[in-house]
């Protein structure tokens, strides 16, 4: 069965400084991914998505992220942290076997420090 | 284009009782899924519903059940509600043009269910 795993829970991060949530997938081909971003009280708004092609995509507020094969892992990345980007992050796959759900990792919730 | 809606925004009801939410996609928008997300469990898939047909179906019991009209505006019903069912409800559309699995899902705000 297909599944998500996001390491971290919970990340506290400097503003300004570098940011990376890690997300590995269990799936045995290439799936669809996805990042999603969740306010406090708010629904879930799409990052950024890779389907095929270009293997680093680019996504919304300055986040990109990099799907590699061989590591089963599309982790997100931001160059410098806003104090507004504290929120849950999401990753989760779309496959064939899963029709139109998509499995959610657990999320990490980012933390940003003054 | 207004994005998804769901109404209400929160509810409370006591062990037993059923409730119905409702969600209005993107306009042209043709699928509705809808995930429960709680602390625990985290989101998880419920259904999901295309031209009024149930099409794909998570792991849930019998008491959860939803329904699509010919506008596209999706309900989902939880009856014999149980203290458990207390979660965020989310709404997603998409346009539902291309293969399901690819689709970007567009999510509402959610319905917070509060069950004492």
């Amino acid at each position: 069965a297909q599944s998500v795993t996001q390491p971290d829970i919970h990340i506290t991060v400097s503003e300004g400084a570098s940011l990376e949530l890690r997300c590995n997938y269990s799936y045995g081909a290439t799936p669809y991914l996805f990042w999603y971003v969740q306010s406090p009280g708010q629904g879930l708004q799409l990052l950024l998505k890779y389907f095929s092609g270009d293997t680093l995509v680019q996504g919304i507020k300055g986040f990109e992220a990099e799907f590699k094969r061989s590591q089963s892992s599309f982790n997100l990345r931001k160059p410098s942290v806003h104090w507004s980007d504290a929120a849950e992050y999401f990753c989760a796959v779309g496959a064939r076997q899963a029709g139109t759900a998509l499995i959610f990792g657990k999320g990490t919730t980012l933390s940003v420090s003054s | 284009k207004a994005g998804v809606t769901q109404t209400p925004r929160y509810l409370i009801k006591t062990r037993g009782q059923q409730v119905t939410l409702s969600c209005s996609p993107i306009s042209g928008h043709r699928s509705v899924s809808w995930y429960q997300q709680t602390p625990g469990q985290g989101l998880q898939f419920l259904f999901e519903y295309f031209s009024e047909t149930q099409r794909n179906k998570g792991n849930f019991p019998g008491r959860f059940s939803g329904r699509q009209f010919s506008n596209s505006r999706s309900e989902m019903n939880v009856s014999t509600l149980e203290l458990g069912d207390s979660a965020l409800y989310l709404c997603a559309s998409s346009p539902a043009g291309g293969p399901p699995y690819q689709e970007t899902q567009y999510f509402g705000p959610g319905t917070r269910l509060l069950v004492l």
